[in-house]
């Protein structure tokens, strides 16, 4: 079965921190960029960060930057989320994607088509 | 970074009307266009991607169009399990953003 599961999350304190996982199974994980995208209580989605197939290539949201830091571990068929200087606007469900690529008349799209259930965090 | 902007917000409709979004993007994006669709506690999931390429096991009562700058979201006969909030999200280029969301209610 394809699915992405998370874990780790939590309440913390203001300035704290906290390590999201995500364990895939039932695709090549090795072989995809993955990601997290988070949903603040009551309102919309926040893409938060990506990474590539090796983990040589990482982007951030503005949001986030220099603060939150993912990374994956491909033995593990796992990605991670670490997340330091916590604030409140943090608080938020997070979920973790598969970023998959699509090729269509010789440009390149991509489409979050996996997702895990989500994990909490609360910064309080 | 770029901004996306959903219109309406929120509509409401009956089974069997026709339902559009749109979604404007503040500079140009191509194609580069996904639509998701969430519905209360669960996960979003992916409807369309490439602007108008429907994503395997969805509808065809689904169906996206535009390039550029904007986009429109299509359902061609509502169904009851259609009532969810829909996001329009650029994959051109970082920061990925979405649209802020289009609550579709029962009317």
């Amino acid at each position: 079965e394809v699915q992405l599961v998370e874990s780790g999350g939590g309440l913390v304190q203001p300035g704290g921190s906290l390590r999201l996982s995500c364990v895939a199974s039932g695709f090549s994980f090795s072989s995809d960029w993955m990601g997290w995208v988070r949903q603040a209580p009551g309102k919309g989605l926040e893409w938060v960060a990506n990474i590539k197939y090796d983990g040589s290539e990482k982007n951030y949201a503005d949001s986030v930057k220099g603060r939150l830091t993912i990374s994956r571990d491909n033995a593990k068929n796992s990605v991670y989320l670490q997340m330091n200087s916590l604030r409140g606007e943090d608080t938020a469900v997070y979920y973790c994607v598969r970023d998959n690529t699509y090729s269509q008349s010789g440009a390149w799209f991509d489409a979050f088509d996996i997702w895990g259930q989500g994990t909490t965090v609360t910064v309080s | 970074a770029i901004q996306m902007t959903q219109s309406p917000s929120s509509l409401s409709a009956s089974v069997g009307d026709r339902v559009t979004i749109s979604c404007r993007a503040s500079q140009a994006i191509r194609s580069d266009l996904g639509w998701y669709q969430q519905k209360p506690g669960q996960a979003p999931k992916v409807l369309i991607y490439a602007a108008s390429t429907l994503q395997s096991g969805v509808p065809s009562r689904f169906s996206g169009s535009g390039s550029g700058t904007d986009f429109t979201l299509t359902i061609s006969s509502l169904q009851s399990e259609d009532f969810a909030t829909y996001y329009c999200l650029q994959d051109y280029n970082y920061p990925r953003t979405f649209g802020q969301g289009t609550k579709v209610e029962v009317k």
